[in-house]
């Protein structure tokens, strides 16, 4: 199956700095790839997504790149503030037959805590 | 509001006492799913759903039953729970998840077997 390594674990960055995270996947049949941000206390949400016939995706200070060769991506924040401290977790999602049926399968990487100082 | 609802948020139990976590969406999504989050490791798929009454094994489905009566809800029992499933659980939702339709997750549920 699906094996989704994300690095690094923690992050600590000063506000208005650049932070990065990076991604790699197993499967080169994954061919989409979402980003979730999880804020103390709720569950994940959805903040950016690349598909895999796109290398650049950018949506204001949140950028995702995706080398398909390398199977690795990576989501990029610009001038950090700090409510963009939080857990980050990218994902690749799975399409096929599991178990005699199908499934959506999104596997995770085991996330990033991002910390903005002030 | 587009919602994913969970309850209860928390839940402390003692071993081998059947618990039901609930789980209702109202976006009509076809495609429900339950995740659990550990320290290090990660969201993990439990079960998910692609419709009414189609249900199938994530990736560590020992210990948890789900069913799918009806397309809103997708509950999550737990029939003789083990302090090994204390954890933080998620239920997700949505028409398929793709580009087009990102997955909605619901606040969560920490659970505690002792």
């Amino acid at each position: 199956g699906e094996n989704v390594e994300q690095h690094p674990s923690t992050l600590s960055v000063q506000e208005g700095d650049s932070a990065v995270i990076k991604c790699t996947y197993s499967d080169s049949a994954s061919n989409y790839f979402p980003w979730y941000k999880q804020e103390l206390g709720k569950g994940p949400q959805l903040i950016i997504d690349i598909r895999s016939n796109v290398g650049e995706k950018k949506d204001q200070r949140i950028a995702v790149t995706l080398n398909k060769t390398a199977k690795h991506f990576s989501l990029h924040i610009t001038e950090t503030q700090p409510e963009d401290s939080a857990v980050y977790f990218c994902a690749a999602l799975q399409v096929g037959p599991y178990s005699g049926g199908s499934n959506y399968k999104l596997t995770f990487g085991k996330g990033t805590l991002l910390t903005v100082n002030p | 509001e587009a919602q994913v609802t969970q309850n209860p948020r928390y839940l402390i139990t003692v071993t081998g006492k059947k618990l039901t976590v609930t789980c209702s969406q109202n976006m009509n999504h076809e495609y429900m799913s339950w995740y659990r989050q550990d320290p290090g490791r990660g969201l993990r798929q439990i079960y998910y759903s692609m419709n009414v009454e189609v249900t199938d094994k994530g990736d560590v489905p020992e210990g948890y039953k789900v069913s799918r009566k009806e397309k809103r809800n997708f509950p999550l029992i737990l029939e003789s729970p083990s302090p090994n499933q204390t954890s933080l659980y998620f239920c997700a939702s949505s028409f398929r998840p793709s580009t087009n339709s990102p997955l909605h997750f619901g606040n969560g549920t920490r659970l505690t077997v002792t």
